[in-house]
């Protein structure tokens, strides 16, 4: 079966430092996501790509987070500098898209737990 | 206020129980509503689906929407300890809208 694979599972860091993650959405998916899950919240869209463009960065902090799917498969989402708020979950997801129309399903990822010390 | 709002819980059942778990929500343009299940440590992956208001029911799992109530619920029949993860309910607006996630219920279901 298909998955989402994602690396590192888990990531320790300290603040300032840069953080990368690193997604590979199920093949064929047009549609990826990344999303930020605090923990006992529920999951938060940082970021949607349409291929190798971003349709929705609108809550993704762009002073010191960055997204790149460069050529429209796999994706990095990097973090520069990491702040102690920046510990969640980071989680991806990808959809199959049929020209404009966005599949319903997002097939999820296990996720990066990142902590920031 | 949120836009989706979801008892965190935890709630903790035995073996056999039916379990409710609940979501309301604000935005009256919400038209696709959709339950998630978290395992610890794993990414959610996707229970039911509905479209606008109605029931759902796969297996031992039914889904209702009423619109009218920005209320949605999932029940599940006959838990298992299998059951035992973080429910999270989700719903957009359109096709290509982001989903909105509520903060999820911690299920346990006991043997």
């Amino acid at each position: 079966e298909a998955e989402v694979a994602q690396s590192p599972r888990y990531k320790i860091t300290e603040k300032s430092q840069a953080v990368a993650f690193w997604c590979d959405p199920i093949s064929g998916h047009a549609t990826l996501y990344w999303y930020r899950q605090i923990l006992g919240q529920g999951p938060e869209l940082l970021v949607q790509f349409q291929d190798e463009s971003v349709v929705d960065d609108s809550q993704l902090p762009k002073d010191r987070f960055s997204a790149e799917r460069l050529k429209g498969v796999d994706s990095t989402l990097k973090i520069q500098p990491a702040e102690l708020g920046d510990s969640a979950m980071y989680l991806c997801a990808s959809s199959l898209a049929v020209g404009a129309v966005i599949a319903y399903e997002q097939y999820f990822g296990p996720g990066t737990r990142l902590t920031v010390t | 206020q949120k836009e989706v709002e979801q008892d965190p819980g935890p709630l903790s059942v035995p073996e056999g129980a039916i379990v409710s778990l609940n979501c309301t929500y604000s935005n009256s343009a919400f038209q696709y509503f959709m339950w998630y299940r978290q395992y610890s440590r794993k990414g959610p992956e996707l229970l039911m689906y509905t479209y606008s208001s109605g029931n759902k029911e796969d297996g031992r799992f039914t889904a209702q929407v009423d619109k009218s109530s920005k209320y949605i619920s999932l029940f599940i029949r006959d838990s298992q300890p299998s059951d035992s993860a973080t429910y999270l309910c989700a719903m957009r607006r359109g096709s290509n809208y982001k989903l909105t996630f509520g903060k999820g219920t911690l299920l346990t279901v006991n043997p």
